[in-house]
């Protein structure tokens, strides 16, 4: 089992719209989860960082993190095509001094 | 502009040859890491380096040596290169040695094609 999973999709969300990005993680300890933002040939940037329960809110980016769950989310309102692109999803895991990366979710905004 | 370079942008390579990649940052970061991108697989770590002097294996680590003589500069050399190892390399660096204190800053990448 892959440490970060994220559904590779491809997810296709109208323009205006909510696009709504998932990713779960094996390491119970994790403690910082991070969303990059990867456009197509580019490299990624970090758009998101959450370090404990609940939501975090950057202009239209909400990254919403559930330890009990394992899980962590990144909501995008008012989706717009500009944000097209691959969104990486990405756990540090506690003693191993590594960023686990999930493989991806590529979203498409349809205008 | 402040940043990763990293060279060449794309190669191919034929197999068992030599290859260094290489990657210079001018932001002064302690820490720098190799990943390499496959379609499905994400990105997965190869080699990291913590500071000047010190390297660490990542979750791929088999076929790649680095090297960090200085501050700036983090080449990754592939030994005798085969088919697997195509992939899309990316250089990355941040501030502080642990990887979720400060954020990971990218270079472009090379792409290289093993035949």
């Amino acid at each position: 089992q892959k440490e970060v999973e994220q559904n590779s999709g491809p997810l296709s969300v109208p323009e205006g719209a909510i696009a709504s990005l998932n990713c779960t993680y094996s390491d119970r300890v994790s403690q910082s989860f991070f969303w990059y933002r990867q456009y197509s040939g580019k490299s990624p940037e970090l758009i998101m960082s959450i370090y404990s329960n609940g939501d975090k809110e950057d202009g239209r980016f909400t990254a919403q993190l559930n330890k009990a769950s394992q899980y962590v989310s990144l909501l995008i309102r008012d989706s717009q095509p500009s944000d097209s692109a691959t969104y990486l999803c990405a756990a540090l895991f506690q003693g191993a001094q590594k960023l686990v990366f999930g493989q991806g979710t590529r979203l498409t905004i349809n205008p | 502009i402040a940043g990763i370079t990293q060279a060449p942008t794309s190669q191919i390579l034929a197999a068992g040859r030599r290859m260094t990649l290489r990657c210079t940052q001018d932001m002064r970061h302690n820490a720098m890491y190799w990943y390499r991108q496959d379609l499905g697989l994400g990105l997965r770590l190869i080699h990291y380096s913590n500071t000047a002097g010190t390297t660490g294996k990542g979750e791929v680590p088999d076929g790649y040596s680095v090297s960090r003589a200085n501050t700036d500069d983090f080449p990754l050399t592939l030994a005798s290169a085969v088919p697997s190892q195509t992939s899309v390399y990316f250089c990355a660096s941040s501030e502080l040695s642990a990887p979720g204190n400060s954020p990971l800053h990218f270079g472009n990448g090379t792409r290289l094609t093993v035949t």
